[in-house]
């Protein structure tokens, strides 16, 4: 089977704290995903990564970054946390190649800035 | 970029009867097309996917059309149960190398016994 996992089921930070959330994938996948998940909103894509060092932003990159050292880690970096950050996020892992195949989701992680 | 559109955002349906849901995208080359089921606090999971060159495809009660012409897929869920109640997404992605799955933003499906 498959495994995403993600560091934390639950996260209750500060406003103005720098923020870690980690992911790690164990299929030698390609391609990570890294989603924020908000009621009414959907899935929206923040960064995701189709190789080691390599990054895309997402349609929602501000106040976001990344890390991707390995190919079996990505990271999603809060730099100063906002109230407006308060979200659930989703990592996400595909293959890579020319033939799109199914993600797979870790358990997400629920961030709360107070 | 692309960009998904899923209507109705919510969708409640006797237990029995059939349950459709509809989606559009924009970027015609766009070729992979999943859906995912995400029940109450679990992670979203694929239950069907379909590819640019198949029109339909069925498994089992759930099944899922393709109009590339149009830009939209559907999915049909007959003979609903109540535990196939949850939120649905649709999503999209082309074949592109450094493309990402875009997601609608969900419809809660509700059965009622």
């Amino acid at each position: 089977d498959v495994k995403v996992t993600q560091s934390s089921r639950y996260l209750v930070k500060r406003t103005g704290e720098k923020v870690f959330l980690e992911c790690v994938q164990d299929m030698d996948h390609e391609n990570m995903f890294w989603y924020r998940q908000d009621p009414g909103l959907g899935l929206r894509l923040i960064y995701f990564s189709y190789d080691v060092k390599m990054k895309e932003k997402g349609d929602i990159p501000e106040g976001y970054s990344v890390s991707r050292e390995k190919k079996e880690r990505f990271s999603l970096i809060l730099e100063s946390a906002s109230t407006n950050q308060t979200s659930m996020y989703l990592c996400a892992s595909s293959p890579g190649g020319i033939i799109p195949t199914e993600a797979f989701f870790g358990q997400g992680t629920r961030l709360t800035v107070v | 970029g692309e960009n998904v559109e899923q209507h109705p955002s919510t969708l409640s349906v006797q237990e029995g009867d059939s349950a459709v849901i509809k989606c559009t995208y924009s970027d015609s080359a766009s070729n992979y097309f999943p859906w995912y089921k995400q029940e109450l606090g679990k992670r979203p999971q694929l239950i069907i996917d379909i590819r640019s060159n198949v029109g339909e495809k069925k498994d089992q009660r759930i099944a899922v059309t393709l109009n590339k012409t149009a830009k939209h897929f559907s999915l049909h869920i007959t003979e609903t149960q109540p535990e196939d109640s949850a939120v649905y997404f649709c999503a999209a992605r082309s074949g592109q190398a450094g493309t990402a799955l875009i997601f609608g933003k969900g419809t809660t499906l509700s059965v009622s016994s």
